[in-house]
């Protein structure tokens, strides 16, 4: 069966650096979403990765590994405002999303 | 305003009563979607139209229906709902002509069936 794998909460401290990782399973693949959800809000996209490596865009960078099924999000510099959940999906072959159930990210100052 | 906008945005109702989610999006985006979100689980699509005539099945589309009015309107049914409907429920836009572009979320439709 298809199945995406990311830890349920993570703590971290303001200022600091996080990484949540994503393990995936899907039939096919055709890339990688994160997104960051606010409590109650709508998830925003973060990022797509489609090829292996690294793609940094500010603060954040998101890496792929397609052969280990494996990415994760990186978040420097943390901020308070960085508090929300974050959303791995990936894309299977045919074009369907399959979503994680989200990693809370808990920021202490 | 939103680009994506859902009403209502919070709704109580009763087993067994119709319920329409509304969705409308001013991006021109053909491709639209319907999600659920509930705790502990990740987005389940319901339901997805790629344009005004085509309609797809998502993976939990039983109990579910759809109707693309028009490009910009996009509306689920729970014809007879139920308490295990009771969720957080998502229209979404996809940027681009491809697969892979990024959806846009709506606001979200908070629903609890008693």
């Amino acid at each position: 069966g298809q199945n995406i794998d990311q830890p349920t909460e993570m703590t971290a401290t303001e200022g600091a650096i996080v990484q949540i990782n994503c393990t995936y399973q899907t039939s096919g693949f055709n890339g990688l979403f994160w997104y960051q959800q606010h409590a109650g809000e709508a998830p925003t996209f973060l990022s797509y990765n489609v090829l292996d490596g690294l793609e940094e865009k500010g603060r954040f960078s998101s890496f792929l590994s397609r052969s280990k099924g494996y990415s994760y999000l990186l978040l420097k510099e943390l901020q308070m405002k960085d508090s929300a959940s974050y959303l791995c999906a990936a894309m299977d072959s045919n074009y369907q999303l399959i979503w994680g159930a989200g990693t809370k990210l808990i920021i202490k100052p | 305003d939103a680009d994506v906008t859902q009403t209502p945005r919070n709704r109580i109702t009763k087993t067994g009563k119709r319920i329409m989610l509304e969705c409308s999006q001013t991006k021109g985006h053909d491709r639209m979607y319907w999600y659920r979100q509930d705790p502990g689980l990740g987005l389940r699509l319901i339901y997805y139209s790629f344009d005004v005539k085509d309609i797809n099945k998502g993976e939990i589309s039983d109990g579910y229906s759809v109707s693309r009015q028009a490009q910009a309107k996009f509306s689920l049914s729970l014809e007879s709902a139920i308490p295990n409907q009771t969720a957080l429920y998502f229209c979404a836009t996809r940027a681009g002509d491809g697969d892979t572009g990024e959806l846009f979320f709506g606001e979200g439709s908070r629903l609890t069936v008693l």
